[in-house]
């Protein structure tokens, strides 16, 4: 069973510059949730998407948006990049049985560094 | 009060010996409890999920919850080199598929 995917791995952005990143669940999971993790703030929550709706939000300013396709798949855009968006960025997909999100399972992470 | 607290450490412990993980939340709602394993670069990987007060043991790692105290806890056996990771907890309520986050615990075992 194939497991979370996110493309690209590593980027490379200038300030000001936007950026997409691309999460595909795992086969059959409708919720999808992404974080931000920095060394200092470690793993914060961003959005979750269930079933093409953003259903939670965190505390982020609003450069930062995301979408669900009707597949599942989910997408994160972050514009006006600064260089504190600097981090890792996971995608975690979950299974959701009787309206009960089961257990998270994240994928490798895109690496962004904004210079 | 910080929603997920967990001693930041480094917790160092010998190879063979166990070590013990300690979490505290503040949401009382929270209803799953989960440990992920983060290694250096890598990205966190589901160890451990508990649902319900008390013990739950799969191979050399058990956890502990206790709801009344908002306290769960991860206690991996005859430590090995390869366990040094950053463990990280993470309550959840059932209506919610995010999950909030400790700052981790780092753990390294010596050989």
């Amino acid at each position: 069973k194939a497991g979370v995917t996110q493309t690209p791995r590593y980027l490379i952005k200038t300030r000001g510059q936007q950026v997409t990143l691309s999460c595909s669940p795992i086969s059959g999971h409708r919720s999808v949730s992404w974080y931000q993790q920095t060394p200092g703030q470690g793993l914060q929550f961003l959005f979750e998407y269930f079933s093409e709706t953003q259903r939670n939000k965190g505390n982020f300013p609003g450069r930062f948006s995301g979408r669900q396709f009707s597949n599942s798949r989910s997408e994160m855009n972050v514009s006006t990049l600064e260089l504190g968006d600097s981090a890792l960025y996971l995608c975690a997909s979950s299974l959701v049985m009787g309206g009960v999100f089961a257990e998270a399972f994240f994928g490798q992470g895109t690496r962004l560094t904004v210079v | 009060q910080k929603e997920v607290e967990q001693n930041s450490g480094p917790l160092s412990v010998p190879e063979g010996a166990i070590a013990s993980l300690n979490c505290t939340y503040s949401d009382r709602v929270s209803q799953s409890f989960f440990w992920y394993r983060q290694y250096s670069g890598k990205s966190p990987e589901l160890i451990m999920s508990i649902y319900s007060n008390g013990d739950k043991e799969d191979g050399r790692f058990t956890a502990q919850l206790n709801k009344a105290s908002q306290y769960v806890s991860l206690l991996i056996r005859d430590s090995q080199p390869s366990d040094s990771a950053t463990y990280l907890c993470a309550p959840q309520r059932g209506s919610q598929g995010n999950l909030i986050f400790g700052k981790g615990t780092k753990l390294s075992v010596k050989p």
